[in-house]
């Protein structure tokens, strides 16, 4: 059981170039959640999925497009980078049930936009 | 729309010490309420969580942290702080119900003095 796991680890983009952020899941949560976390900042939600084809806008959607390909993965997509972008990101997944409100998280993306 | 304030962007203690992380919320309803630590570039670890039982609760590593509504506070706290303890300690939010996201206070670096 490898909870939420991200690729890639690290990456570094030059100004312009588009890339995508991976996050799986294997505990069969319903929702799950991209954050970008930059210093100072905590963390902030940029989207997230209730469920398998549907996603909707956290605080800070701009820049970014989100799929939820099925309900085991969530993807993160930058279409033309930008140093603001420069961040850690990290993908996160619950159950939606009461009671089982904790959210997950996985181990991060750290990105590097030149 | 919820909010947290962490007051401290840095905390010091001396190993063995009391220690005391602030964290007050604004929320419209009930909230769920949590605490995440975080070690140099990892991901998210939960702590412990409030959602509505009892207002004093225990998490990992001998922490604690009590729910006071008449305050709007959750402050965190360890008795004897320990060396490995030093980490990013985030205090977050949630409404639950459906699947929003957390909304996370700033975070405070808790450092231990030998």
């Amino acid at each position: 059981n490898a909870g939420v796991t991200q690729t890639p680890k690290f990456q570094v983009l030059k100004t312009g170039q588009s890339m995508t952020l991976q996050c799986a899941q294997d505990m069969n949560h319903n929702s799950m959640y991209w954050y970008r976390q930059d210093p100072g900042m905590g963390l902030r939600l940029i989207y997230y999925s209730a469920s398998e084809g549907t996603t909707d806008k956290g605080e800070v959607p701009n820049g970014y497009n989100v799929s939820r390909l099925n309900k085991r993965e969530f993807s993160l997509r930058l279409e033309s980078a930008a140093p603001s972008q420069t961040s850690v990101y990290f993908c996160a997944s619950r159950r939606d049930r009461v009671g089982q409100e904790t959210q997950y998280f996985g181990p991060g993306t750290r990105l590097l936009v030149l | 729309a919820q909010s947290v304030t962490q007051l401290g962007s840095h905390v010091s203690v001396s190993e063995g010490a009391l220690v005391l992380l602030r964290c007050n919320y604004s929320s419209s309803v009930p909230p769920y309420l949590f605490w995440y630590v975080q070690y140099p570039n990892q991901g998210l670890q939960l702590l412990l969580k409030y959602t509505s039982a009892a207002t004093l609760v225990k998490g990992i590593n001998g922490f604690e942290a009590e729910f006071k509504k008449s305050e709007t506070s959750f402050h965190l706290t360890k008795p004897s702080a320990h060396m490995s303890d030093a980490a990013e300690y985030f205090c977050a939010v949630t409404l639950g119900g459906g699947a929003d996201g957390l909304t996370f206070g700033k975070g405070t670096h808790l450092i231990i003095q030998p």
